[in-house]
Order: structure tokens, then C-alpha cells, then sequence
């Protein structure tokens, strides 16, 4: 599977909107992304996937760029609780294989 | 609402004893996976199972048995717990073709003395 580069820690004002970025140079044709976060000492949390067009979820948007080597998670209206540590993978699908998580984006929503 | 549950969320055991970890999803899915989380080295995949009386070991099932009687419930053994089995025990379910798709239970801190 495909490996992805993610900034270690962003910061974002409480309602403004938190943006992302992700990149997976070497995705294949067939690698979905997924965006998961795990809030302190919970269990992680799926947020989105999307193959080549944009996604849109209760949670989330997922922005994928046409040549699909990088993408953007989007949370519109960033709160206090969405503080917690996204992580971006890639994976064809198919096979109950684990996840594997990289070391992710620290988001901090500040008041 | 998708939901997973998790019998106990913190857990003290002495060394030696057999430990019960109890996991039931109301989804209806598939799959359901049992992971270990410890700090800097991620999670890492115990044992998983894609049907009823099915499963697979994943990276790391030494010291560790399954049980799935029925669809909703995926139950995690410690044979004989040991100290080094001191973790975060994190349940997962996810739908039939769509494995990465996973919703996790609130997870068991267990320790063992």
C-alpha cells in the first residue's frame, strides 16, 4: 500500500474551517484514501474515503486532486471536540487486512 | 447510529489468570477485528474474523485465542495473562467489501500485575 505524508501538528481557531492536507505520491490506480481520528485515550474514528471524486459526509469533506497524489480533509466549522490526531491512509480494498496507522496530523482547535 | 461496544473499559488482572474481552456491534457486519494499542508503536492487529466461526490471526496473536458463535458478538482470550500484555484493546467492526471502513469500540485499558 501506497505511503502518505501528513504535517505532525496543525492549529485551527474554534469555527473556522480545518483543512488537512495529505499527500500519497505513489497511490495506485485502485487505492481508496480513508481518513480516521482518534480523540485521547478513545478508540480511533472513521471519518471519510473516496477513490478519485470529491466526498462529502455529515463530518467531513475529502478533496482529491486530479492526479490523486494529494488530498484535503476539510471539517467546515472546526470545535473544541475535533481536536484529536487524523491520520490519512491508503488501501485497495478488498481482504479484511488491518489498519495501519502513520503518525498523523495533531489538530488543535483553539478557542 | 453505528455502535460497538466493549464489556469492561478499564480491566485489572494478576499475571496468570484468563482474561475475557467481550465485543458486540449491532451493524450487522462482517468483519470484526481485535487490535492492541501501545504507545509509539501504533496499532498493531491481533486476530480478525470476516464470517461466524471464522477467523484470521493478524500480526501479532501469540498468547491470544477468538471466539465469533455469533455474527454480533467477537470475543478476545488471554490464556494466561502476562504482564507484557498490559495495553489499550481496541474492537472493530466493518462492512462485507468494505474493510477499511472500520468503526472501533471505546476500547479496555487492561493491566496486568
Amino acid at each position: 500500500d501506497a505511503k502518505t505524508t501528513q504535517p505532525t501538528s496543525m492549529d485551527c481557531a474554534e469555527g473556522r474551517a480545518a483543512n488537512l492536507p495529505c499527500n500519497h505520491s505513489t497511490i495506485s490506480g485502485n487505492e481508496y484514501v480513508y481518513w480516521y481520528r482518534q480523540i485521547h485515550s478513545q478508540g480511533p474514528q472513521y471519518i471519510i474515503h473516496g477513490l478519485k471524486n470529491n466526498e462529502t459526509n455529515e463530518m467531513a469533506s475529502l478533496i482529491i486532486t486530479e492526479d490523486r497524489k494529494s488530498s484535503t480533509l476539510i471539517l467546515p466549522h472546526a470545535t473544541l471536540r475535533d481536536t484529536a490526531v487524523y491520520y490519512c491512509i491508503v488501501y485497495s480494498g478488498g481482504g479484511a487486512d488491518g489498519l495501519t496507522f502513520g503518525k498523523g496530523t495533531h489538530l488543535i482547535i483553539q478557542p | 447510529d453505528v455502535k460497538v461496544t466493549q464489556s469492561s473499559r478499564y480491566l485489572v488482572k494478576r499475571t496468570g489468570e484468563k482474561v475475557f474481552l467481550e465485543c458486540v456491534q449491532d451493524m450487522d457486519h462482517e468483519n470484526m477485528f481485535w487490535y492492541r494499542q501501545d504507545p509509539g508503536l501504533g496499532l498493531r492487529l491481533i486476530y480478525f474474523s470476516y464470517d461466524v466461526k471464522m477467523k484470521e490471526k493478524g500480526d501479532i496473536p501469540e498468547g491470544y485465542s477468538v471466539s465469533r458463535e455469533k455474527k454480533e458478538r467477537f470475543s478476545l482470550i488471554l490464556e494466561s495473562a502476562s504482564t507484557n500484555q498490559t495495553s489499550m484493546y481496541l474492537c472493530a467492526s466493518s462492512p462485507h467489501g468494505l474493510t477499511y471502513e472500520q468503526y472501533f469500540g471505546p476500547g479496555t485499558r487492561l493491566t496486568v500485575t
